[in-house]
């Protein structure tokens, strides 16, 4: 079984500035996908980025980047240049590769607070 | 597309009754599933469909029944609530072909309290 642990419950930063969320994973699978959600408080799950095992080059989408260790299983989201609507919950989620990987685990959350 | 849609939003239940949460997709996805989401934590699988007419349980099925007649559909019925069940449910589905079979589409969710 798969495990996803965010150690950090709650962040905050200040507007413009940037910001690392972290998150490590326990499995044995070599092929797998990881996965940044965001959770606004209006509830819908918004995928932010995405990562497969297999590519040791670390995704970017506009001012969201990742650090994937494979070898160390961690796989922390950056938020650069952070606007007041990153304010969310961030949640780490793992799903293993193929059809039967379907099943997304998530971590725990962290609650970020960009402040003015 | 209206994507992934669930209804009621919200509801309140009695312990004991029962009701259904339902959830429709219009992206053809073969892949269907429910979570939950309690305070303080993530989201975790209760039961999933891989197609019609195929249904498998997840890492917290127990008081939850799920059917899939048709493609579009995947009703989560509750059958005697509970106040453990309080929760927010989340429906998803995916492709399983394709060049996006990695990327799930989450639905509004469903807040449910049962007093």
């Amino acid at each position: 079984a798969q495990t996803v642990t965010q150690s950090q419950p709650e962040m905050s930063v200040q507007e413009a500035e940037t910001v690392t969320l972290s998150c490590t994973y326990d499995t044995s699978e070599n092929n797998y996908y990881l996965f940044w959600y965001k959770q606004p408080p209006s509830r819908q799950m918004i995928l932010v980025i995405r990562q497969e095992a297999y590519k040791q080059q670390n995704a970017t989408e506009n001012r969201f980047s990742v650090n994937f260790q494979k070898a160390a299983k961690s796989f922390s989201l950056k938020i650069s240049d952070s606007q007041l609507g990153d304010t969310a919950m961030y949640f780490c989620a793992f799903m293993k590769e193929g059809n039967a990987g379907n099943m997304l685990t998530f971590g725990g959350g962290t609650r970020l607070m960009v402040k003015p | 597309n209206a994507g992934v849609t669930q209804t009621p939003k919200f509801q309140v239940l009695k312990t004991g009754q029962s009701m259904t949460l339902q959830c429709a997709q219009d992206m053809n996805h073969e892949y269907m599933s429910w979570y939950r989401q309690d305070p303080g934590m993530g989201l975790r699988l209760i039961h999933y469909s891989v197609g019609a007419g195929i249904t498998d349980q997840g890492e917290v099925p127990n008081g939850y029944n799920v059917s899939r007649s048709t493609t579009e559909d995947f009703p989560l019925r509750l059958l005697s609530a509970a106040p453990s069940q309080t929760s927010v449910y989340f429906c998803a589905s995916k492709t399983v072909s394709g060049a996006s079979t990695d990327t799930q589409y989450f639905g509004p969710g469903t807040r449910l309290t049962v007093l």
